[in-house]
């Protein structure tokens, strides 16, 4: 399984976008990139998932370059309520392990 | 309607102690699985449950004993509870063909 690395924590300011790079430089060819959202006493939620190019939703979007060796999660006007950390999980589809990483601590500031 | 819900929420108990975790959800998935996330908040994977058979024991103890009465439910049995059983304990489900996963809100397990 690929392993990930993303920043420990970063701090943005309210409205401000908010872009988080995780690098998966062993990235496997049937593997997927999906991004989950943890805030305290809370279970991990799913975000948003993609393999190539460009993905979006109603709350975030995924951007993939050609080689796939990273992603960057990007969270538009972010709010206070953003704050949580962020994982990038690197999986093939039809896992039944998903691996977490450390993930990323942001801090949104009012 | 809780899509993953665990009982308890919280469960403070004395070293030596059984206690079990329970956890059902309604989202009709075949998979299920067990994490612990402790103080340092790392996200470990305990055990994955595909239709009520166990797919992957991540080197837990024998102290720890999943079981799935059916495809809804999987819960944690702890036998002989010591102080580094302390966690968060988060039960979550998924359709194999599907990476996005829902989890629980978690049990927060207390060994005193």
């Amino acid at each position: 399984l690929a392993k990930t690395t993303q920043p420990i924590s970063m701090d943005s300011y309210e409205g401000q976008e908010v872009n988080i790079t995780c690098s998966h430089n062993n990235i496997a060819t049937n593997d997927y990139i999906t991004w989950y959202q943890q805030f305290p006493s809370q279970g991990p939620r799913f975000i948003i998932q993609g393999y190539k190019t460009k993905v979006t939703n109603e709350v975030a979007s995924l951007f993939i370059p050609a080689d796939r060796k990273s992603s960057t999660l990007s969270l538009p006007r972010v709010s206070l309520s953003d704050t949580a950390v962020y994982y990038c999980l690197v999986n093939p589809s039809g896992t039944y392990k998903y691996i977490f990483g450390t993930g990323t601590r942001l801090k949104v500031l009012a | 309607d809780t899509a993953v819900s665990q009982t308890p929420k919280y469960l403070v108990t004395q070293m030596g102690n059984d206690k079990s975790i329970k956890c059902e959800q309604n989202l009709g998935h075949d998979t299920m699985y067990w994490y612990k996330q402790d103080s340092k908040k790392f996200l470990k994977i305990m055990f994955s449950y595909n239709n009520k058979e166990l797919i992957i024991n991540e080197t837990v103890p024998n102290r720890f004993s999943p079981k799935s009465p059916d495809k809804a439910h999987l819960n944690l049995h702890i036998n002989s509870l010591e102080l580094g059983d302390s966690a968060v304990y988060f039960c979550a489900s998924s359709q194999v063909e599907n990476t996005e996963a829902f989890f629980g809100q978690g049990t927060r397990l207390t060994v005193v």
